[in-house]
């Protein structure tokens, strides 16, 4: 049982370039999440999704793009990127049914994004 | 709207003194109430959560109390270890599924 796994771990693009961020889990989890992570800012939400094929906007979208195709991935796309892109970026999952308070966030490794 | 205060940091203490890290909200109804670690290059993790007024979440030596009256869920923890240094982030979730989060503490723990 792996829990959330992230790819790539590093990356440094130059400003322009387009890359795509994985995420994967295999708890069965309804609800997956892409968050960045900046310095003494704590963790803004990029983008969700709720279920296979829906996602919705966080609060900080612009210059990102996602997908969930399957129910287990979640992808996060830079169509161009920018150095104010340069960031830790997470994604996380849940169960997303039920009682709120018991839908605990599972976190994964991170993904270190330096963007020249 | 909903949001989430810490305190700044870094808060510096020596190994087996007393950790006390502040966190309040602010949030319309009755959130439920949450305290995750992220440790040195990792990944976050919950450490506690309490789910409604007067609720306690304890785990790891690690003690947050749900106080509706002062809007508050305070972290602590009696003894620190040097394995306790991470960064500790107070979080409410409401509806949605979506977490409110604070800006994150970071402890630093001296032997």
């Amino acid at each position: 049982n792996a829990g959330v796994t992230q790819t790539p771990k590093f990356r440094v693009l130059k400003t322009g370039q387009s890359m795509t961020l994985l995420c994967a889990q295999d708890m069965n989890h309804e609800y997956m999440y892409w968050y960045r992570q900046d310095p003494g800012m704590g963790l803004r939400l990029i983008h969700y999704s709720v279920g296979e094929g829906t996602t919705a906007k966080g609060e900080v979208p612009d210059g990102y793009n996602v997908s969930r195709l399957k129910k287990q991935n979640f992808l996060l796309g830079l169509e161009s990127a920018a150095p104010s892109q340069t960031s830790v970026y997470f994604c996380a999952s849940s169960y997303g049914a039920g009682a709120i308070f018991y839908n605990e966030q599972f976190f994964g490794p991170g993904t270190r994004l330096t963007v020249l | 709207g909903n949001s989430v205060t810490q305190m700044e940091g870094p808060v510096t203490l020596s190994e087996e003194a007393f950790l006390t890290i502040n966190c309040t909200y602010t949030a319309t109804g009755y959130p439920s109430l949450f305290w995750y670690v992220q440790y040195p290059g990792e990944g976050l993790q919950l450490l506690l959560k309490a789910t409604k007024a007067d609720d306690k979440g304890s785990n790891k030596g690690f003690e947050a109390t749900y106080r509706k009256e002062t809007t508050s869920f305070h972290l602590e923890k009696g003894s620190v270890q040097v394995s306790d240094s991470a960064v500790y982030f107070c979080a409410l979730i409401w509806s949605n599924y979506q977490l409110i989060w604070g800006a994150g503490t970071k402890l630093i723990i001296k032997p």
